[in-house]
């Protein structure tokens, strides 16, 4: 079946830093991906649709600077926060699906910590 | 815009037992699609079911099945038999055909199993 990779799986970094987490589909392409981001026992809220070769779509209220969103193949779409606060510690997590009317595959997300 | 609403925060059911996560749309769409997704501990995005809308029949996936009411824009989960893996985050998840497989999520619901 078709997977999703994500990486770090943990990452813990310093106020300040830039983080970027990787999603991967291994055995498909993916025109589209889509980025979560998830505070906890709460849902997943989306931040971003990543599409291939174009600039990324953000939701309101994300902010398209701090979370910067490279799509550069069919396979790999990549979230940068940059200059990461405390504030930005949560819970990442990708997706994507290989065609258009098929369930979408999640990674197995990305725990940031900002100390 | 959709919305997904799921008024069970928390749900607690008898190992062997069977227990319904409820859900509830919002939508001037008449075909769309619905699915249930599983998150266990390890916070990794399992799907469960899926439901096209214009399908009458209700599907089923072994022990899951779904009460499916257009009219009523109603999409609830039935859990046959509940094992202890089935403890999990629950999560209703809502998609329309032309958001390009983008996903509106529900609040989520925490099933406990009693062993």
């Amino acid at each position: 079946g078709a997977v999703v990779s994500q990486h770090p799986s943990r990452v813990i970094c310093k106020s300040g830093t830039s983080v970027k987490i990787e999603c991967r589909s291994l055995d498909f392409q993916a025109t589209t991906m889509f980025w979560y981001r998830q505070f906890p026992k709460k849902s997943l809220m989306l931040m971003a649709t990543s599409n291939e070769g174009s600039k990324a779509t953000y939701e309101q209220g994300v902010e398209k600077d701090k979370f910067l969103i490279n799509h550069a193949s069919l396979t790999l779409s990549t979230l940068t926060v940059t200059s990461a606060h405390p504030e930005d510690s949560s819970f990442y997590i990708c997706s994507a699906s290989d065609q258009l009317n098929q369930p979408q595959h999640f990674g197995d997300g990305t725990r940031l910590s900002i100390l | 815009a959709q919305t997904v609403t799921q008024s069970q925060p928390e749900m607690s059911v008898q190992e062997a037992e069977t227990v319904t996560l409820s859900c509830t749309y919002d939508t001037s769409e008449s075909d769309y699609y619905l699915f249930w997704y599983k998150q266990p501990p390890s916070r990794q995005m399992i799907l469960v079911i899926r439901q096209e809308a214009y399908k009458q029949q209700n599907a089923t996936e072994n022990r899951f099945s779904v009460n499916f009411q257009k009219a009523a824009k109603s999409f609830s989960l039935k859990i046959s038999d509940s094992q202890l893996g089935d403890a999990a985050m629950y999560f209703c998840a809502y998609r329309s055909p032309g958001a390009g497989n983008m996903l509106t999520f529900g609040g989520g619901t925490r099933l406990m199993v009693k062993p």
